[in-house]
């Protein structure tokens, strides 16, 4: 198995609700990353993971929360979000933090806030 | 921090040979990778260089030289299915973070 599952693929949602996005890979990763994906622009790294724990995070806004519950599992947790954060949020996974060269790519999960 | 050139669109024939180019400043490099990415659809890893030279994976070549700050994904026997975005990526040295460059759209017409 070597894929990176994201669910749900689409999301719309106005900007008082909470939902989250999750995130799964069973390659036995120990480094997972969330990336934004504005159209026709390259990814952004948001937050990593190494070995359940955050090693990164790039000053994202509070509203948008991550979660590790265990090594297969990532999740974002998103509140009171923008309009502008709407866009293609990327789940990935690597063997450890130090082969991010080869990140494994979910499909993504297309988010609109309106 | 990283500042990662590559042309915004580029068009080809089908059958023919495509390079696409990637020029780089870093104050720290840690190795550089091209990704594809279609429409729609998640990046996938094609390469990865970290040191000069050229890399060839069947159709799919890649060039790297540090001293320059520049690399070229090489496509040959252009098919239509190569149409897709092309994302030169840098790994920083002191953090290993991938940042990505703006990617390449590749337009391969019959």
């Amino acid at each position: 198995d070597t894929e990176v599952t994201q669910t749900p693929k689409h999301l719309v949602m106005g900007m008082t609700n909470k939902k989250s996005l999750k995130c799964e890979q069973h390659m036995g990763h120990r480094a997972m990353y969330w990336y934004k994906q504005k159209a026709k622009k390259p990814p952004e790294l948001m937050f990593v993971y190494s070995y359940e724990k955050l090693s990164i995070n790039e000053s994202v806004p509070s509203r948008f929360s991550p979660e590790c519950p265990n090594s297969s599992l990532l999740n974002l947790h998103l509140h009171a979000l923008q309009p502008e954060d709407s866009a293609l949020y990327l789940c990935a996974s690597s063997q450890d933090q130090l082969n991010t060269g080869e990140l494994f790519f979910g499909e993504g999960s297309r988010l609109t806030v309106l | 921090g990283q500042n990662i050139d590559q042309p915004t669109e580029m068009t080809a024939t089908e059958g023919a040979i495509v390079q696409i180019n990637c020029t780089y400043q870093t104050s720290g490099f840690n190795g550089l990778f091209w990704y594809q990415q279609h429409a729609g659809e998640a990046p996938t890893f094609l390469s990865y260089n970290v040191l000069d030279g050229l890399e060839e994976k069947g159709r799919f070549s890649s060039f790297l030289s540090r001293s320059k700050g520049y690399s070229y994904l090489l496509l040959k026997e252009l098919q239509m299915k190569d149409s897709a975005s092309y994302l030169c990526a840098v790994r920083e040295l002191k953090t290993d973070k991938l940042i990505f460059g703006t990617g390449t759209r590749l337009q391969v017409f019959p």
